[in-house]
C-alpha cells in the first residue's frame, strides 16, 4: 500500500512557542491531504482538508490562525501549531489521497504526539 | 449529517473467544464507503477493510469477518478465536463527499477498546 510519513513522531515544546509537523506521501502524489487530531482515549476528529496549491478548508471550531496548514507540493503538507498551549497537547495524524472523491483511499501517517509544557 | 456509532466502549474477552464489534452509521448519501481500523498502543492506524455501499457481500479475512447490512445501517466486525495481539482500539469509519469542501470526508466512530487476556 501507499506510504505516508510524518515528522517528528514526538515533540515537546514550551507554552507559547510554535511547532511544525510535516506530512509526506512517499510513493504517490497526494492531491488532497487531511489533518486529524485525537485527544487521549477519544476518536479522530478532522481538523482540515488541504489541496496542493490552495488554501486549506477548516472544520467548524478549528482556528485557522492557530493551526496553519501549507500544502506546498503534491507530496508535502505541513501543520504549524502557533503559540501552542497545554490544551493543544494531542496526537496529530495526517492522511493523504491521490484524488478528490470518495473512491480514492486515504493513507494515514503514523501520527505525531505533541506535548506542550 | 453523517454519523458513526460504536456503542461498545470497551470489551474484555479471554483468548480464543469470539468477539463482535458493532458499528451503526447514518448518511444521507447512497454512495459511501465504510472502514474498520485498528489502533494499537503505538497509535498508528492500521487499515483493516474498506467496503463500498453497493457491495453488501460479507467478507472474511483469516480470523476477521465483516457483516454489512444496509437494511439496518450496520457494519459489524467479528474476530474469531481472539488473541492477545488483538488488544487495541478499533474504529469504524464512514466516508462520503463533504458539502463543506467538496472532497471526501472520513468520519470516525468513538472506537471500541478490546482487551484480550491470556
Amino acid at each position: 500500500g501507499a506510504v505516508v510519513s510524518q515528522h517528528p513522531s514526538r515533540v515537546i515544546c514550551k507554552s507559547g512557542t510554535s511547532v511544525k509537523i510535516e506530512c509526506r506521501s512517499l510513493d504517490f502524489q497526494a492531491t488532497t491531504m487531511f489533518w486529524y487530531r485525537q485527544f487521549p482515549k477519544q476518536s479522530l476528529m478532522l481538523m482540515a482538508t488541504s489541496n496542493e496549491g490552495s488554501k486549506a478548508t477548516y472544520e467548524q471550531g478549528v482556528e485557522k490562525d492557530k493551526f496553519l496548514i501549507n500544502h506546498a507540493s503534491l507530496t508535502l503538507s505541513t501543520l504549524t501549531v502557533t503559540s501552542a498551549h497545554p490544551e493543544d497537547s494531542s496526537f496529530y495524524i495526517c492522511s493523504a489521497t491521490p484524488g478528490r472523491g470518495i473512491s480514492y483511499e486515504q493513507y494515514f501517517g503514523p501520527g505525531t504526539r505533541l506535548t506542550v509544557t | 449529517a453523517q454519523k458513526v456509532t460504536q456503542a461498545q466502549t470497551e470489551i474484555s474477552v479471554v483468548e480464543k473467544e469470539d468477539v463482535t464489534l458493532d458499528c451503526v452509521y447514518e448518511t444521507r448519501d447512497t454512495t459511501y464507503y465504510l472502514f474498520w481500523y485498528k489502533q494499537p498502543p503505538s497509535g498508528e492506524l492500521v487499515f483493516l477493510i474498506r467496503r463500498n455501499s453497493f457491495d453488501e457481500q460479507n467478507e472474511i479475512s483469516g480470523r476477521y469477518s465483516w457483516n454489512f447490512q444496509k437494511s439496518t445501517s450496520s457494519f459489524n466486525f467479528t474476530i474469531t478465536a481472539s488473541q492477545v495481539v488483538d488488544s487495541a482500539v478499533y474504529f469504524c469509519a464512514l466516508s462520503e463527499d463533504s458539502m463543506n469542501t467538496g472532497f471526501q470526508k472520513l468520519v470516525f466512530g468513538t472506537g471500541t477498546r478490546l482487551l484480550v487476556s491470556p
